[in-house]
């Protein structure tokens, strides 16, 4: 059984950065696992962020960035806002099937 | 716009089976495919599956395997989910989520969600 794990819980004050880190039980995460960061607030349904490790999609706020670091792929908050606090998730693609990482809840304080 | 659009909430017996639609509008639904993904009260998403709307081809989580079923209807651009032999630990919100498209769909990821389709197993 794959495992996918993230930090539990990270706390960065405003204006501040931060960097989410997604790794693989199989071994270190590359492009090839096409790696997507995915924002979850309370009550609301998912919102991706990045696809293929570094990807924006058109909404996706200029402060997130997402790269390949240490055999692990990360996601990069800059100049972070109240808003930013979530759960982000990572979704890792394993040639056919995927696997989500088991989330980091992100406080703004 | 791109969306989907779920089924309403369920409630089902222990043992039961339970089928949630997903209905797509505003692109062509046979070149994006689809995927499933859940998430219990207070857990983490956890993926499901993929189903290909050209052809119906699917490709499961083994967590599901046997008990999982996903189908499409090109003339109502709907994919479904059917998950049998329920357990109170299939509680959750269930997620249609669109995913990329053409032979290297899995470069595009995931992008629009639908707005979650809530089952309840109970007693």
């Amino acid at each position: 059984q794959t495992v996918v794990t993230q930090e539990p819980s990270l706390t960065v004050p405003p204006g501040g950065t931060v960097t989410l880190t997604c790794a693989s039980s199989t071994g270190a995460v590359t492009s090839g696992y096409y790696p997507n960061w995915i924002q979850q607030k309370p009550g609301q349904a998912p919102r991706p962020l990045i696809y293929s490790t570094s990807n924006k999609h058109s909404w996706t706020p200029a402060r997130f960035s997402g790269s390949l670091l240490g055999g692990k792929a990360t996601l990069t908050l800059s100049g972070v806002q109240p808003e930013d606090e979530a759960e982000y998730y990572c979704l890792l693609y394993y040639g056919g099937t995927y696997v989500f990482g088991t989330g980091t809840k992100v406080t703004v304080l | 716009q791109v969306q989907v659009v779920q089924s309403g909430a369920e409630v089902k017996k222990p043992g039961a089976s339970v089928k949630v639609s997903c209905k797509a509008s505003g692109y062509t639904f046979t070149s994006y495919y689809m995927h499933w993904v859940r998430q219990a009260p207070g857990q983490g998403l956890e993926w499901m599956g993929i189903i290909n709307p050209s052809d119906g081809t699917t490709t499961y989580a083994q967590n599901f395997q046997g008990r999982v079923t996903m189908t499409r209807v090109p003339s109502t651009s709907t994919v479904y989910l059917d998950l049998s032999s329920l357990r109170s630990e299939d509680t959750a919100v269930y997620y249609c989520v669109r995913g990329g498209f053409g032979r290297d769909y899995y470069y595009y990821g995931v992008d629009v969600w639908g707005q979650g389709t809530t089952v309840t197993v109970s007693s």
